[in-house]
């Protein structure tokens, strides 16, 4: 079974300061993707990386793929209270005909104003 | 274009019942899959659909049903609701290519009693 271990699982901080979240693995992923959910609705994709050593940028925030293709971070610059979220990854395999996506538990994100 | 819907949006079952959650999706997408979501677990697959005619068994299968009744619309069913079984649902359909992007519905929150 794939396991991927997000921390923190909670993180509460100020308006303006950086924050990074991991999402780690001992599996290889083919890709590895960021999703960010909001109360009361589905996931929404943030980036997907394909290749190891990849970054992304998407405005403030930088996703990094490990060179191994085993782990991911996620760091937000200035954080904003409208970052607020939780902040899922997951790794995606295929085994033969079948594609599988296997979420980490997630990271809590609240910035106060 | 309406993306992924799910209905009902909130259900509460006494212990026993049955019901039937619906999942449609306009994207044209090969694949849909249906996850559970709880507190401090992530997102978790139940069923999965590959494509139209086929379903394959996820993560955590036990209890639930699934029919595949055409390429848009992807149910799953509860034959005799339990209480370990309360959660938020979520349907989701896949685009294939290299993104691998996967698009969610709102969700429906299940209670039961």
């Amino acid at each position: 079974t794939q396991l991927l271990e997000q921390s923190p699982q909670f993180l509460s901080i100020q308006e303006g300061e950086n924050l990074t979240v991991y999402c780690n693995s001992s599996s290889v992923f083919s890709s590895l993707q960021w999703y960010r959910q909001e109360p009361g609705e589905g996931p929404v994709l943030l980036v997907t990386v394909v290749t190891g050593g990849e970054v992304k940028k998407l405005k403030r925030l930088t996703f990094q793929f490990g060179d191994a293709r085993k782990d991911s971070s996620l760091h937000i610059t200035a954080a904003q209270p409208g970052d607020t979220g939780l902040y899922l990854c997951a790794g995606f395999s295929r085994g033969g005909s079948n594609y599988k996506l296997t979420f980490g538990k997630g990271t809590l994100l609240t910035v106060n104003p | 274009n309406a993306g992924v819907t799910q209905t009902p949006k909130f259900q509460v079952l006494k212990t026993g019942q049955s019901m039937t959650l619906q999942c449609a999706q306009d994207m044209n997408h090969n694949s849909m899959y249906w996850y559970r979501q709880d507190p401090g677990m992530g997102l978790r697959l139940i069923y999965y659909s590959a494509s139209e005619g086929t379903t394959d068994k996820g993560e955590v299968p036990n209890g639930y049903n699934v029919s595949r009744l055409n390429k848009r619309e992807f149910s799953l069913r509860l034959e005799s609701a339990a209480p370990s079984q309360t959660s938020v649902y979520f349907c989701a359909s896949r685009i294939s290519g290299s993104r691998n992007e996967q698009f969610f519905g709102p969700g429906t929150r299940l209670t039961v009693l």
